[in-house]
Order: C-alpha cells, then structure tokens, then sequence
C-alpha cells in the first residue's frame, strides 16, 4: 500500500539530546513537509523540501535541522536547541511542489522529559 | 502573511443531523486553494476536500460540501447527516497559487463532537 509512514509513533528523550524522527514516502511525491502540534492548536511549518538535496526554513525551523539524500526519506533531527521540543510532529507529502493536496502520515508525540 | 480563523472551538451536533464549521481567511493574495482537514483522536490528518478561489461552484465530496463566499473570505465546512465517526478535530487551510513551497497555513481548528 502507498502511503507515508512515521517512526516512532511515540518518543521519549530526556532534555539535552538530540533526537531524529523518522519520515518514509513511497507515494514517489516530490515534494515534502514537516510540521510541529501543540495541544489545541494548528499546525506549524518547521522545515519543507521540493526535491531531493534541498530544503527550505519553514515558519519554526530554530532548533531543528532536517536531510533530504533520498526522494523517499526526509528525517527531522530535534536538537538540543529546541527550548521546547514536546510536541507531536507530523510529516506530509505532495506529488509536485506546486501540488495542492498534502497527504499526512501518522505521527510522532515527542515528549522530552 | 496569511491568516485562517476558526471561531469555535468545540462544536455538539446530533448524530444524522448536519453541521457547519467555521472558518474565515485573510489574504492579499488574488489566487489560493483552501483545504480542510480531519484529525481524529489517533492524530493523523485526513483531507477532506479542496476549493480554489476561481471555482465558481462550491466543492463536494460525498457527505462533504465547502460553502465558498470569496466576497466574505469564509470558506465554511459543512457535514450532512452526521455519523459517530465524524467525531474529531476539524482544521481549515489555505495556501497561495504563487507560493512555490506550497505552505499551508492552518486555522486553530474546530473540535466535533456527534452525539448519539
């Protein structure tokens, strides 16, 4: 089945690592997307990437850093610069960048203790 | 910049009645698309349905219709006869035509809650 698959669906770290969440695509969409959840509220753009071996700063990308080596893969690393990592983090795909409809995969509820 | 209001925050309906969510919209851009989204309880989100500024016809998708008023900037979502399952939250999106990186930018969104 196609889809987007996010690893793992929960998260533990303690306060001070760094941690990477996982974000794999098999829809062969170019175009790609994290995004940060705090209770209650939308959605925020951390970091997005069009194709493969680029990436652009979204609305929050302080304290996170992403990757993009494969068409299907595009890892989130939260650092430890991120005043407040705990947050559930979705991924989302677009068959082109210029794609209207974003597809979501499931999520990772990060909790930083 | 844009900006997606949702004015309510937690909405009851009766299960197979209809129900209509809010959402209004900011914008000095002439050509968007507006999106919503359904995110039940396991967290991920679900599209729903899609209309672009130009489409003369309102959007529809099954049980789903989008009432577009450009003039108003609203764009609100309506559910008819109302199953169980529609319980969630519920979040308005739009994004310019001319914005490469294709950015959504969400509404604060709506909770349903349907009733038996």
């Amino acid at each position: 089945d196609g889809g987007i698959t996010q690893s793992p669906k929960y998260l533990f770290r303690k306060e001070g690592q760094n941690v990477t969440l996982s974000c794999e695509q098999n829809l062969n969409h170019d175009a790609m997307y994290w995004y940060r959840q705090d209770p209650g509220q939308g959605l925020r753009l951390i970091y997005y990437s069009q194709i493969v071996n680029d990436f652009q700063k979204g609305d929050i990308a302080e304290g996170y850093s992403v990757s993009r080596e494969k068409k299907e893969s595009f890892p989130l690393t939260v650092t430890s610069a991120q005043k407040n990592p705990t947050a559930f983090y979705l991924c989302a795909s677009s068959r082109q960048p210029d794609s209207f409809t974003q597809y979501f995969g499931p999520g990772t509820r990060l909790t930083v203790l | 910049a844009q900006k997606i209001t949702q004015t309510q925050p937690g909405m009851f309906v009766q299960e197979k009645e209809a129900v209509t969510l809010d959402c209004t919209y900011d914008t000095s851009d002439q050509s968007y698309g507006l999106f919503w989204y359904k995110q039940p309880s396991s967290g991920e989100m679900i599209f729903l349905i899609y209309q672009g500024s130009y489409d003369e016809q309102n959007a529809t998708e099954g049980r789903y219709s989008l009432n577009f008023q450009k003039a108003r900037k609203s764009a609100n979502l309506v559910i008819s006869a109302s199953q169980l399952g529609d319980s969630a939250m519920y979040f308005c999106a739009m994004r310019p035509y001319n914005n490469a990186g294709n950015m959504l930018t969400f509404g604060g969104g709506t909770r349903l809650m349907v009733k038996p």
